[in-house]
């Protein structure tokens, strides 16, 4: 059983278009984030959620929307891509908020043309 | 906000030593953690300090020093496996904060 999935893996699209993808976690931790990984390999956190209340947004554009329908769901959606977005998306989840111990999915590589 | 040094490369041969050093700056700060990511793959937790000292799990050590905004990790015994990359990351208020991570080479 996978603990924290993500879907899809792989997502190649338009700038333009809109994408989303979706996080679930069945440890039954109460936070989880989305973090990206750029090519430098430079990991940024860039939304928490706590319960389905969002707890952090580090100054991402508007055109990301996170949802979290409940606390083991957290998905991520992104309107009018730019190529910018291009990047590796982590999904993670924690036990508690601020923990030092996180749980990454396997990672949404998104390739912005 | 919080800001992470650690080097952007280090290369080794196959069982010796290395050291991944990590200095930083925040404010309001809990503990320094150490995570692994094999290429292609995700991050994963290696060890925490929440107090100065050293953590010993298996072949991999950490040492934190608070009064010096510096830590490092520890890898002993290199195996070919352990080439990937290694983040520090800082906990402070709600979230984690990575470095920018240091690649591992191991040569045999």
């Amino acid at each position: 059983d996978t603990a924290v999935s993500q879907t899809p893996k792989y997502l190649v699209t338009q700038m333009g278009n809109d994408k989303s993808i979706k996080c679930e976690q069945n440890l039954g931790h109460d936070t989880m984030y989305w973090y990206k990984q750029d090519s430098k390999k430079f990991l940024k956190i860039m939304f928490s959620y706590n319960n389905k209340e969002l707890i952090i947004n580090e100054t991402v554009p508007n055109r990301f929307s996170p949802k979290s329908p409940d606390k083991a769901h957290l998905n991520l959606h992104i309107n009018s891509l730019e190529l910018g977005d291009s990047a590796v998306y982590f999904c993670a989840s924690s036990l508690i908020s601020g923990a030092n111990v996180l749980t990454f999915g396997a990672g949404s590589r998104l390739t912005v043309l | 906000g919080q800001s992470l040094e650690q080097p952007s490369e280090v290369t080794a041969v196959e069982g010796a030593i290395v050291q991944i050093n990590c200095t930083y700056q925040t404010s309001g700060f809990y503990g320094l953690s150490w995570y692994q990511q094999h290429d292609g793959g995700a991050p994963t937790f290696l060890s925490y300090n929440g107090l100065d000292g050293l953590e010993e799990t298996g072949r991999f050590s950490s040492f934190l020093s608070r009064s010096d905004s510096y830590g490092y990790l520890l890898l002993q015994e290199l195996q070919m496996k352990d080439s990937a990359s290694y983040f520090c990351a800082v906990s402070a208020g709600n979230m984690l904060t990575f470095g920018g991570g240091t690649r591992l080479m191991v040569k045999p």
